[in-house]
């Protein structure tokens, strides 16, 4: 089973600051990595799919890049909505794992 | 609009079985493979099976193996996830999420929870 590890645990900024959340696999699973967003009370949404790929509907300000076993998803300029608990996810092999999350709070 | 919607969640002691069903709407049910993910009150999410199109392809997290089954009905447009045996560890809340290859659309879950 392919283990992903997020850092940090926790990232706290302010708005109008950049985010940068790291997703590290186990062993590599190309491009195939999916990051999702979840809010308190809420399902999780999809936000990059196959590493780089804004799904439908995703603020520019989101962007996703790596490959193999590195990867990393970035918000350029936090906007208040922004503040939430994001999920990296691998379709390389089966089960789709998700990583332990990373939670991005207000300083 | 893309809808998709639990229901069946509740309280059952340990050793018992509950059955989650999810409706789905707004897109061609028949054309994804859809999942279940569950999440367990202040955890991360976890995935727990999976099932094709066609229901030709099935796959379950080890820890369900053997006490849950997954299935659907394409035209009813529907999923369901039968639960036996179910334990403590159990107790989470069930999203039914759609998707070929990453998972698209969420529900917005049904919480199950497995105590005495």
């Amino acid at each position: 089973e392919i283990v992903l590890t997020q850092s940090p645990a926790t990232l706290s900024l302010s708005p109008g600051e950049r985010a940068t959340l790291s997703c590290r696999a186990s062993q590599s699973v190309s491009s195939y990595l999916a990051w999702y967003q979840q809010k308190p009370g809420q399902a999780p949404r999809l936000l990059i799919y196959d590493a780089s790929n804004r799904a439908t509907g995703i603020p520019a300000r989101f962007s996703g890049s790596g490959s193999g076993t590195d990867f990393t998803l970035t918000i350029s300029s936090l906007e208040p909505e922004d503040f939430a608990v994001y999920y990296c996810q691998q379709r390389s092999n089966w089960p789709g794992t998700f990583g332990q999350g990373t939670k991005l709070e207000i300083k | 609009e893309v809808q998709l919607v639990e229901s069946g969640g509740g309280l059952v002691k340990p050793g018992g079985s509950l059955r989650l069903s999810c409706a789905a709407s707004g897109f061609t049910f028949s054309s994804y493979s859809m999942n279940w993910v569950r999440q367990a009150p202040g955890k991360g999410l976890e995935w727990v099976s999976s099932i094709s199109s066609s229901s030709s392809y099935i796959y379950y997290a080890d820890s369900v193996k053997g006490r849950f089954t997954i299935s659907r009905d394409n035209a009813k447009n529907s999923l369901y996830l039968q639960m036996n045996s179910l334990r403590a560890e159990d107790t989470a809340v069930y999203y039914c999420a759609g998707g070929n290859t990453v998972f698209d659309y969420w529900g917005q879950g049904t919480l199950v929870t497995v105590s005495s």
